[in-house]
């Protein structure tokens, strides 16, 4: 069975903080992909990469950076974290045109 | 905007009636695919139809496309109280990324 885990379900930071969320999969996909979710917007798109060391800006990319060293994981950081970086995020995979999610987490940054 | 828009954004219907969701899109598109969110999960494909398909069914949900229109619609028959969630659609542009919209929340009264 498919499965896209992510390190934490629920996170709490200070402002300025550096952050790190890791997602692994276990399925041998090429390509990953990190969203952010807030009411209203939906998902929105932060960074994806379609081979390890490749990466290629989404649609709001601002304020974060994002790690592929080994295919299996996909870590996105805050390198400096801000309250309005509080939101979900959730981490993908696909294989083809099928995306496959991890269960999110849920960041809050005071 | 985005590229994917769900119209109505909440339907609160009774157990064993149908659902219906639409959602608009804006650019051509290769497929477009719905999924669905459980409350603080990730997000479930549901089912996915091409570009040069007009409607696609797959046990209780039909999905129909009408690229001249830009539209396409998810039917959920005989509604289950387990049904209840988020539903989006998400569409493939033949970037590497799929574009996803707000979502339509659905409640399924039992």
């Amino acid at each position: 069975d498919v499965k896209v885990t992510q390190s934490s379900r629920y996170l709490v930071k200070r402002t300025g903080e550096k952050v790190f969320l890791e997602c692994v999969q276990d399925m041998d996909h090429e390509n990953m992909f990190w969203y952010r979710q807030d009411p209203g917007l939906g998902l929105r798109l932060i960074y994806f990469s379609y081979d390890v060391k490749m990466k290629e800006k989404g649609d709001i990319p601002e304020g974060y950076s994002v790690s592929r060293e080994k295919k299996e994981r996909f870590s996105l950081i805050l390198e400096s974290a801000s309250t309005n970086q509080t939101s979900m995020y959730l981490c993908a995979s696909s294989f083809g045109n099928i995306q496959y999610f991890g269960a999110g987490t849920r960041l809050s940054v005071l | 905007s985005q590229q994917g828009e769900e119209d109505p954004q909440a339907l609160s219907i009774q157990e064993g009636e149908n659902a219906t969701m639409n959602c608009s899109y804006k650019t051509s598109i290769n497929n477009l695919q719905w999924y669905r969110q459980n409350s603080g999960r990730g997000l479930v494909h549901l089912i996915l139809i091409r570009s040069n398909e007009r409607e696609k069914h797959s046990g209780r949900l039909r999905v129909t496309l009408d690229t001249s229109k830009k539209s396409s619609s998810l039917l959920i028959t005989a509604s289950r109280a387990a049904d209840t969630a988020s539903y989006f659609c998400a569409t493939d542009t033949g970037r590497r990324a799929l574009t996803f919209g707000s979502g339509t929340r659905l409640q399924v009264q039992p």
